[in-house]
């Protein structure tokens, strides 16, 4: 089953206790990406890949780091997290072949944390 | 800064209606457009997707695309209770493999 695999599913955690939410894809995807959702603000963009060892940062990457040493896995470093990272979390993969399928995101169901 | 312009609600409609969430986008070089659902604390599943001026129909679904106004919108006929949820658009340029998210608008099917 083609499916994008998050880790964990919720998660709660003290300020500065580094984190990591794993990620991965069995589409063979070039492209990943992590967004977070708050209310009211809705899905922005922390970090992209658009393939191994190459990323760059989205809408909202400070605090967090991102590795592709693979093509299939991408994590999500919270090296110190805070209250403000407090939220919820995506990964998604997407196609980079033409024709209408591509930028279609495949999410992952989603990790909530929660920073005291 | 590319934006994607959504009401944020909630619309609320009666079973069996139609109906109508708008989107508009800032980046003239979008040239691919997506409409996602998403219940609450789920994550965002693909309904449509859009590359072309004009209609696209699926099902009860309807996206309509007007690139020389920049408007992106969703038509659900016979709406449903179960079709109340957020629904999100997104927009992506030519170049880009990522695309910009609205903030998503409420839709309330009520029975």
């Amino acid at each position: 089953e083609a499916q994008v695999t998050q880790n964990p599913r919720y998660l709660i955690t003290v300020t500065g206790k580094k984190l990591t939410v794993t990620c991965s894809q069995n589409m063979n995807h070039e492209y990943m990406s992590w967004y977070r959702q708050d209310p009211g603000l809705g899905l922005r963009q922390i970090y992209y890949s658009m393939n191994v060892e190459v990323t760059d940062k989205g809408d909202v990457p400070e605090g967090y780091k991102v590795s592709r040493k693979e093509k299939r896995n991408f994590p999500l470093i919270l090296e110190s997290p805070s209250p403000n990272q407090t939220s919820l979390y995506f990964c998604a993969s997407s196609f980079t072949r033409h024709g209408e399928a591509k930028n279609i995101q495949y999410f992952g169901a989603g990790t909530r944390l929660s920073v005291l | 800064q590319k934006e994607v312009e959504q009401n944020s609600g909630p619309l609320s409609v009666p079973e069996g209606a139609i109906a109508s969430l708008n989107c508009t986008y800032s980046d003239r070089g979008s040239q691919s457009f997506f409409w996602y659902r998403q219940y609450s604390g789920k994550s965002p599943e693909l309904i449509m997707s859009i590359y072309s001026n004009g209609d696209k129909e699926d099902g009860r679904f309807t996206a309509q695309l007007n690139k020389a106004s920049q408007y992106v919108s969703l038509l659900i006929r016979d709406s449903q209770p179960s079709d109340s949820a957020t629904y999100l658009c997104a927009g992506a340029s030519g170049g880009s493999y990522i695309p910009t998210f609205g903030r998503g608008t409420s839709l309330i099917v009520h029975p």
